[in-house]
Formats: structure tokens, C-alpha cells, sequence
């Protein structure tokens, strides 16, 4: 595509439940990164990949936050017992030389 | 730890020139980024740099000294437009990107 989507824009969610955020790169992409933005804060790295396989999770809060890109293009976010602290702007971003990233519009996910 | 230093928020007047500076600490250096942030909105990249030396485009310019963990971001000719968030960031010694907090830029009239 010619940008990075994701999907969905907004999810407001009950703590407790589990939800999903979609990542399609742009085309031809290799690398892929989450991050997750909070209020007046920069991105705070959750996990990067490159092709199918997660290089670096490092990221990742806890267990309760797991993601795959199988095909190595469209990538998952899982977030599993949402809590009211997972409420963020979740950002997708991709690229193709690890230097230039382009960047989604985020889902912002609201946990009540 | 790695740590990286931006002022919170700038006020500037339209039509003038705005510096915004960030201070990085980071294990190792592998280039420094600016990225434009308006309200709602994803990043845009605005700059990169990484070598010592200054980088003009158009309005924007962005200056690196890596000896002094140092860059800033000058704005000219300011636009409305411009009121947006300015988000540095580092690629460290694993090539993961390093985000400042980002410095809030008010365009007055």
C-alpha cells in the first residue's frame, strides 16, 4: 500500500478482555516496530521485526503483550487481561533499510 | 542508562526563527532523527543526521556535534503550520531508536 495502515483507529475495550491491533506495512517493507505513545510523551519501543521473525521484543511490558507477522507483512499486536495502564496510541512503523521509517496513525486504545 | 533531553515546550512568533535543542545519552551512535508530530497524528520524519555538520532543507535545518551528545532543530520563516510536536530520537548501538519526550511548538500571531 502507499502507507502504513492500522486498524483499528480507536478501541475502547473492558479491563479484563483481549484485543487485537493491525499493522499492514507499506509494501516491500522488511522491517516492522511497534511502539506505544503515551500523553505528551515520545514512543516507547515494544518489539521490531524483520521478515516474519521478532528481533528484538525486548520491549514488550510483560507476557500479557505478545506479537506475530507470519507472512512477513501484516503484523498483530495481542494484548491479553487488558489493564486501564495499556491505554495508549499504539504506532506501527515500517521500512526497508532501518534507517528511513515510516510511520501509521496509530490505534488508540482506551481500556475502562 | 540512555537518555535523551529535549525542553518541554517552546512559544514562537509567526514568521519568526525557533532553535530547538536535544541532548542525547546513549550506548553508542548510530544517527540521529527529527520527527514532526501534529496533535492525533502519527510522526513524519523531518531529518536525519550523522555526521557532525549542519543539514539544511528548505525551512528546516538540523545540526549535529557528536562529541558534545548535541543537535537542535531550527525552524525559519514560521508558519501556523508548524505548531506541532518535535520528537528527537537516536539509533543506538543496537540500531533501536531512542525517543526524546518531544518539545510542544506554539505559533503565536
Amino acid at each position: 500500500g502507499a502507507g502504513v495502515s492500522q486498524t483499528p483507529s480507536n478501541k475502547v475495550t473492558e479491563k479484563g478482555k483481549y484485543v487485537e491491533l493491525r499493522c499492514d506495512p507499506i509494501s516491500g517493507h522488511t522491517a516492522l516496530y511497534w511502539y506505544r505513545q503515551s500523553l505528551g510523551q515520545g514512543p516507547e519501543f515494544l518489539i521490531y521485526f524483520q521478515g516474519t521473525g521478532a528481533a528484538d521484543d525486548s520491549g514488550l511490558p510483560n507476557d500479557r503483550f505478545f506479537a506475530v507477522r507470519p507472512e512477513g507483512s501484516v503484523s498483530t499486536l495481542k494484548i491479553q487481561r487488558t489493564e486501564r495502564g495499556d491505554s495508549a496510541v499504539y504506532l506501527c512503523a515500517s521500512s526497508w533499510d532501518n534507517y528511513g521509517y515510516t510511520f501509521g496513525s496509530g490505534t488508540r486504545l482506551t481500556v475502562v | 542508562g540512555q537518555n535523551i533531553d529535549q525542553p518541554t515546550e517552546m512559544t514562537a512568533t509567526e514568521g519568526a526563527i525557533v532553535q530547538i535543542n536535544c541532548t542525547y545519552q546513549t550506548s553508542g551512535f548510530n544517527g540521529l532523527f527529527w520527527y514532526q508530530q501534529h496533535a492525533g497524528e502519527a510522526p513524519t520524519f523531518l531529518s536525519y543526521n550523522v555526521l557532525d555538520g549542519l543539514e539544511e532543507k528548505g525551512r528546516f535545518s538540523s545540526f549535529l556535534s557528536r562529541s558534545k551528545g548535541y543537535s537542535y532543530l531550527l525552524l525559519k520563516e514560521l508558519q501556523m503550520k508548524d505548531s506541532a510536536s518535535y520528537l528527537c530520537a537516536v539509533k543506538d548501538s543496537n540500531y533501536q531508536l531512542i525517543w526524546g519526550a518531544g518539545t510542544k511548538l506554539i505559533i503565536k500571531p
